[in-house]
């Protein structure tokens, strides 16, 4: 069975910093990964998709890679914005069609 | 198109009253999903659907919990009798068949039963 795992639960930085945040898997034979964004009261929107014969996918500020011989995945958002502040989730996938298994998430507060 | 629409978006009941949870995806979305979010548990996959029909319902806790999807616009999650440990925010999700598996969310109902 699937497990994901995202560590730290929860973190800080000022405005500006870099943010690296990490989610690990037990089984590699994953199809995709996904990292979505989670902000208080409201669902989740999906930020970025890598597929598994993928390395990484870009989108303006964000950066995601994915390392399936080590079970890794990294979300990269380049100079945080207080507005990133949110709960980052990412979940994997098995196979085409198949269901997400959902990492605990991380939750992010950029300070002004 | 407006996103996955859930109703209501609150619901407070009393244990042992029977619970309707509503969702309409996004249309021409061939897959509906009904995920649980608790601080304990985290998100859940309770079950989805394909084209109306339902493909996966291992999540479902226990026979409390139904869901059905009358047809490609509509989908309801019943519990019937709701427990205390039922609160939970619910959400609905919709995709379109191939392509890149990006799944929609719906703004969730967050359900509180006393």
């Amino acid at each position: 069975k699937q497990e994901v795992t995202q560590i730290p639960a929860a973190l800080s930085v000022p405005e500006g910093e870099n943010l690296v945040l990490n989610c690990s898997f037990t089984d590699s034979a994953i199809y995709n990964l996904q990292w979505f964004r989670q902000d208080p009261g409201k669902g989740l929107t999906s930020l970025l998709l890598i597929q598994s014969s993928q390395r990484e996918q870009t989108s303006g500020r964000l950066n995601a890679s994915l390392d399936k011989s080590s079970g890794r995945s990294t979300l990269y958002i380049a100079a945080s914005q207080p507005g990133d502040s949110a709960t980052y989730l990412c979940a994997s996938s098995k196979a085409a069609g198949n269901k997400l298994t959902f990492g605990g998430g991380t939750r992010v507060l950029v300070k002004p | 198109d407006a996103g996955v629409i859930q109703s209501p978006r609150h619901e407070v009941t009393e244990m042992g009253q029977e619970v309707t949870l509503r969702c309409k995806p996004i249309s021409g979305h061939d897959y509906l999903f009904w995920y649980r979010q608790t601080m304990m548990r985290g998100l859940e996959l309770l079950i989805y659907f394909n084209n109306n029909v339902p493909i996966d319902d291992s999540g479902m806790p226990e026979d409390r919990f139904s869901a059905k999807m009358p047809n490609a616009s509509f989908s309801t999650l019943k519990i019937q009798p709701s427990e205390p440990r039922d609160s939970a925010v619910y959400f609905c999700a919709s995709r379109i068949a191939g392509g890149q598996e990006t799944q929609y969310f719906g703004p969730g109902t967050r359900l509180l039963v006393l």
